[in-house]
């Protein structure tokens, strides 16, 4: 079965401060991997996703993610938060093999401090 | 592309009621997914169309949850007797037919409706 944890239920960081949040999958294949972000009472946006190619990818509003097989993970970064950067962020995982369905992770929440 | 829709964005009723929502995908998207997403979870699959048909269903979709869409485009979610347990936001996602290869069957996500059942 595939799932698709995030250690992190909660972070907060510093405006101008730069941003790493964990994601880690479970997943005989490989994977399709995305991260998608929500505002409050809001749909998901997806940020960025990988299914093949360079196994670091970038995304929107100046977020990057890398592939790393050997340890599972899919970790979002962005090297300087913004003020509205403030959300809920999710990390799924989706593969031809389970369906079509995205398995998400519950999420992390992201505070940004000025 | 106006994006996913979704209607209505709130709905409260009270247990035994019976609702409806409504999604309407991306206008060339031919898969269409249905998802829910409880306070502090990520959202977890319900079911899926490719045009009309409906391909998938997960167990979460109990016998009081029916789905359908019916020419290939809007698609709707009727829940029967709702319970307080199905209070939740329902999300609609569409994809495009391009597939896994070309994509890696992004899904667009819709504004969402949330339900709050009394």
């Amino acid at each position: 079965a595939q799932s698709v944890t995030q250690p992190d239920i909660h972070i907060t960081v510093s405006e101008g401060a730069s941003l790493e949040l964990r994601c880690n999958y479970s997943y005989g294949a490989t994977p399709y991997l995305f991260w998608y972000v929500q505002s409050p009472g809001q749909g998901l946006q997806l940020l960025l996703k990988y299914f093949s190619g360079d196994t670091l990818v970038q995304g929107i509003k100046g977020f990057e993610a890398e592939f790393k097989r050997s340890q599972s993970s899919f970790n979002l970064r962005k090297p300087s938060v913004h003020w509205s950067d403030a959300a809920e962020y999710f990390c799924a995982v989706a593969g031809m093999e389970y369906g079509n369905k995205l398995v998400f992770g519950a999420g992390t929440i992201l505070r940004v401090k000025s | 592309d106006t994006g996913v829709s979704q209607n209505p964005r709130h709905k409260i009723t009270k247990r035994g009621q019976n609702v409806t929502f409504r999604c309407d995908p991306i206008s060339e998207h031919n898969r269409l997914y249905w998802y829910r997403q409880t306070l502090g979870q990520g959202p977890e699959f319900l079911t899926y169309f490719q045009n009309e048909a409906q391909l998938e269903k997960s167990r979460l979709l109990s016998d009081r949850f029916s789905a359908e869409r019916p020419k290939g485009s809007f698609s709707t979610l009727e829940i029967q007797r709702t319970e307080q347990g199905d209070s939740a936001m329902y999300l609609c996602a569409s994809s495009s037919p391009q597939g896994w290869r070309t994509t890696g069957n992004e899904q667009f996500f819709g504004p969402g409706t949330r339900l709050t059942v009394l």
